[in-house]
């Protein structure tokens, strides 16, 4: 059963924590992606990767940081820099960077 | 950056009827792509047209996009209540990296 999951569905952080989002797939894809969507906004890249071990800043960076250890997975990480962190955050992967783009359902991040 | 302008940012019409809407870019693509949003879902890809390309059907869609004016339009024929949901179009951007660029979406509401 191919796709691309994330985890958790929501996600509560206190104020000055640190979260990291998990975004995994089993498309074999080359290409992954984090976007933040805010409500009735469009979505706005954070970071893509392109390859293994290589990753290069998005859109809105600031406050955000990855890794891309594994072809399957490309975690997110929430700092405590990030001054307005509540949205939905989408990952989505692709077998080439400019392709059809395959997404997960989404982490919903409340900052309490 | 947001290149992608969707017109309008809502419609709602009644079912069976058409719905179109429209997006404006600002910089060449290698493509252009359409995507559905279910509320509070991932997105799913819906259709790609390559910048050689003027139209483009899949089922009840047509997509058609008009490079010297750098606009696409979908069209939904004989809609229907499951229809309803958020479309986004979204760039290849000619050139530059491998990634999308999203637009602000619209919002359509299918009135059984």
């Amino acid at each position: 059963d191919g796709g691309i999951t994330q985890s958790p569905k929501y996600l509560f952080r206190k104020e000055g924590q640190n979260v990291t989002l998990s975004c995994e797939q089993n498309l074999n894809h080359d290409a992954m992606y984090w976007y933040r969507q805010d409500p009735g906004q469009g979505l706005r890249l954070i970071y893509y990767s392109q390859i293994v071990n290589d990753f290069q800043k998005g859109d809105i960076a600031e406050g955000y940081s990855v890794s891309r250890e594994k072809k399957e997975s490309f975690p997110l990480t929430v700092t405590s820099a990030q001054k307005n962190p509540t949205a939905f955050y989408l990952c989505a992967s692709s077998s080439q960077g400019a392709g059809e783009q395959f997404f997960g359902p989404g982490t919903r991040l409340t900052v309490l | 950056s947001q290149q992608g302008e969707e017109d309008p940012q809502a419609l709602s019409i009644q079912e069976g009827e058409n719905a179109t809407m429209n997006c404006s870019y600002k910089t060449s693509i290698n493509n252009l792509q359409w995507y559905r949003q279910n509320s509070g879902r991932g997105l799913v890809h819906l259709i790609l047209i390559r910048s050689n390309e003027r139209e483009k059907h899949s089922g009840r869609l047509r997509v058609t996009l008009d490079t010297s004016k750098k606009s696409s339009s979908l069209l939904i024929t004989a809609s229907r209540a499951a229809d309803t949901a958020s479309y986004f179009c979204a760039t290849a951007p000619y050139g530059g990296a491998q990634k999308l660029v999203f637009g602000q979406g619209t919002r359509l509401t299918i009135n059984p």
